[in-house]
């Protein structure tokens, strides 16, 4: 079955201690994307890769870091967690960059940061 | 002027009805565009794509206003299951991606 999975799907941490979300997807696809969504904010990317070694920007960077070693796998990592990072986020991919490709999504990870 | 804008209702019909909901975008430049649905704390999932000729699925049909830069999306007879949030999706402006609006939410009364 064609799929986005990331894990964990809830987490509650603290203040400063590093974790990581992971998020990987078997459709070969070469994009993938994080978002976070919080109530009247909509989603808003945090970053995205559009290929092996390949990651940039989103519209909200600060405070989390990604790397894209393989295809299929793009964690997202915050290294000193913060309680305004606290968000149910959702990984996605597509086949390709180009704006013409639907995104297939996670079934999202709630953070809470106390 | 935010990239893509939705009226977040909520939308309240009765079964059965017509509802149609619109969104403004920002990027003339912006050629492919997309519906899709969330239901509460859960993915957003595809509905539908948008064309430049309009695009039907079902109950659901979208249109594509260039002139006026909205996509719209219109259900008619209305189901209970048709509650969700309608999330409108056009392509971000200076980098390869998709940009969100905030969502429509539709609830759908018996």
């Amino acid at each position: 079955e064609a799929q986005v999975t990331q894990n964990p799907r809830y987490l509650i941490t603290v203040t400063g201690k590093k974790l990581t979300v992971t998020c990987s997807q078997n459709m070969n696809h070469e994009y993938m994307s994080w978002y976070r969504q919080d109530p009247g904010l909509g989603l808003r990317q945090i970053y995205y890769s559009m290929n092996v070694e390949v990651t940039d920007k989103g519209d909200v960077p600060e405070g989390y870091k990604v790397s894209r070693k393989e295809k299929r796998n793009f964690p997202l990592i915050l290294e000193s967690p913060s309680p305004n990072q606290t968000s149910l986020y959702f990984c996605a991919s597509s086949s390709t960059g180009f704006s013409n490709q639907p995104q297939h999504f996670g079934d999202g990870t709630r953070l809470s940061i106390l | 002027r935010k990239e893509v804008e939705q009226d977040p209702g909520p939308f309240n019909v009765p079964e059965g009805a017509t509802v149609a909901f619109n969104c403004t975008y920002s990027n003339s430049a912006s050629q492919s565009f997309f519906w899709y649905r969330q239901d509460c704390r859960k993915e957003p999932k595809l509905l539908m794509s948008v064309y430049s000729s309009g695009n039907e699925d079902g109950r659901f049909t979208a249109q594509l206003n260039r002139a006026s830069q909205y996509i719209s999306l219109l259900i008619r007879d209305s189901k209970l299951s048709d509650s969700a949030t309608y999330l409108c999706v056009a392509p971000s402006r200076g980098r390869r991606a998709l940009t969100f609006g905030s969502g429509t939410r539709l609830q759908v009364q018996p």
